[in-house]
């Protein structure tokens, strides 16, 4: 069946170091991984996503990297602000029911000033 | 733009009751999707609606239902709450005309039930 696995479930990192988070999908249809960032309070928030036919995305200090072969995508952020305190989701779809988006379990991100 | 809105933010209902929640997606969006998000089973897909239809669903039991108007607003009832429906209920708006368009969340509406 369609799973996401999500590690690790808790990350704290001082200011300025990178985070590092994992996603494992289950579905080899899946071919759409977006990322979410949700906010105490407040619903997800997109903050990077990819597609299968790319192997890496950059935007700013945030970079997604996505190994098709062995099912697993990777969420990178650089040069850590405490404002990048949060949980952080990733999503699996397929193409023929796109619009139902896989959750990983999450990772509550602590940066430490 | 106004974002995607959810009424009520806050609802307390008991057991065996019924609820409806209601969704607001952004101006132009003609595709609702509805989510639960327990801290135990995390966010799970309950149903996409796109042009008053389903178009997906998810595996939840059929208590839980949904529906979408013509102006795209979507609203889903619970049926004979049960305490594990305790949850925040998010709906997502996307455009709905390409695949793999980027989903936008609501604030959520949380549920309590007693």
């Amino acid at each position: 069946g369609e799973n996401v696995e999500q590690h690790p479930s808790t990350l704290s990192v001082q200011e300025g170091d990178s985070a590092v988070i994992k996603c494992t999908y289950s579905d080899s249809a899946s071919n759409y991984f977006p990322w979410y960032k949700q906010e105490l309070g407040k619903g997800p928030q997109l903050i990077i996503d990819i597609r299968s036919n790319v192997g890496e995305k950059k935007d700013q200090r945030i970079a997604v990297t996505l190994n098709k072969t062995a099912k697993h995508f990777s969420l990178h952020i650089t040069e850590t602000q405490p404002e990048d305190s949060a949980v952080y989701f990733c999503a699996a779809s397929r193409m023929d029911s796109s619009y139902k988006l896989i959750f990983g379990s999450g990772t509550r991100l602590l940066v430490r000033p | 733009k106004a974002g995607v809105t959810q009424t009520p933010r806050y609802l307390i209902k008991t057991r065996g009751q019924q609820v409806t929640l209601s969704c607001s997606p952004i101006s132009g969006h003609r595709s609702v999707s509805w989510y639960q998000q327990t801290p135990g089973q995390g966010l799970q897909f309950l149903f996409e609606y796109f042009s008053e239809t389903q178009r997906n669903k998810g595996n939840f039991p059929g208590r839980f239902s949904g529906r979408q108007f013509s102006n795209s607003r979507s609203e889903m009832n619970v049926s004979t709450l049960e305490l594990g429906d305790s949850a925040l209920y998010l709906c997502a708006s996307s455009p709905g005309t390409a695949r793999q368009e980027t989903q936008y969340f609501g604030p959520g509406t949380r549920l309590l039930v007693l």
